[in-house]
């Protein structure tokens, strides 16, 4: 069994802000992590994947994200939070379940920015 | 083109009727996958087919759903005598293999009336 739980659905900072999005996670295999963006109106974009390589993950827009097995997290981070990163972001698991790479997701942090 | 392509976009649709979704997936990509998007709900598997192989239907909510993916290639969710609960934003995924990402459409966002 896999759940994510995203802490905050509603994250807002300024712009050149830190940006932190937190993911926790749970899964009876190891996991793979995924953060993926959702812009209004259009589908889920791919932000970066855990795949048990490297801890520190680094994305597409400057994204990261770091796996904790410690602390069962994958949050998600950005130095400097820039206007057009206002959108959904979701954190997602799957573990080779029966259902492939069926990904389980968290509810999603809408992130605002402002000016 | 070179994404996943849902059809039709928007659908608006009285309570009672059927409607068909459709996807396309990437060329190639084994996998596809349903999900259903719902304001408070966040994104919920419903079907997920791998080759030509049994699909796994775990995620379907009533037996009103049925999907169905024709030569591996083109998947169709239907939902019969629709619900207002059933209004939601479908998205559909497909990816290569087993462990690679999934790649989205842009999704049917689906009125009940």
């Amino acid at each position: 069994a896999q759940s994510v739980t995203q802490l905050g659905s509603h994250v807002s900072v300024s712009e050149g802000a830190l940006v932190l999005l937190r993911c926790n996670y749970s899964s009876s295999v190891p996991p793979y992590l995924f953060w993926y963006v959702q812009y209004p109106n259009q589908g889920l974009q791919l932000l970066l994947k855990y795949t048990s390589a490297a801890t520190l993950v680094k994305g597409i827009n400057g994204f990261e994200a770091e796996f904790k097995k410690s602390e069962t997290s994958f949050h998600l981070t950005k130095p400097s939070a820039h206007m057009s990163d206002a959108a959904e972001y979701f954190c997602a698991v799957s573990g080779l379940g029966n259902a492939g790479n069926m990904l389980t997701f968290g509810g999603g942090t809408r992130l605002m920015v402002k000016p | 083109g070179a994404g996943v392509s849902q059809s039709p976009s928007n659908k608006v649709t009285e309570k009672g009727k059927d409607v068909e979704l459709r996807c396309d997936p990437i060329s190639g990509h084994t996998a596809l996958y349903w999900y259903r998007q719902s304001l408070g709900q966040g994104l919920e598997f419903l079907i997920y087919f791998q080759g030509n192989s049994a699909p796994d239907k775990s995620g379907l909510p009533s037996d009103r759903f049925s999907a169905e993916r024709t030569g591996g290639s083109v998947s169709t969710l239907t939902i019969q005598r629709t619900q207002q609960e059933d209004s939601a934003v479908y998205l559909c995924a497909s990816s290569l293999q087993t462990v690679s990402p999934l790649h989205f459409g842009n999704g049917t966002r689906l009125t009940v009336t």
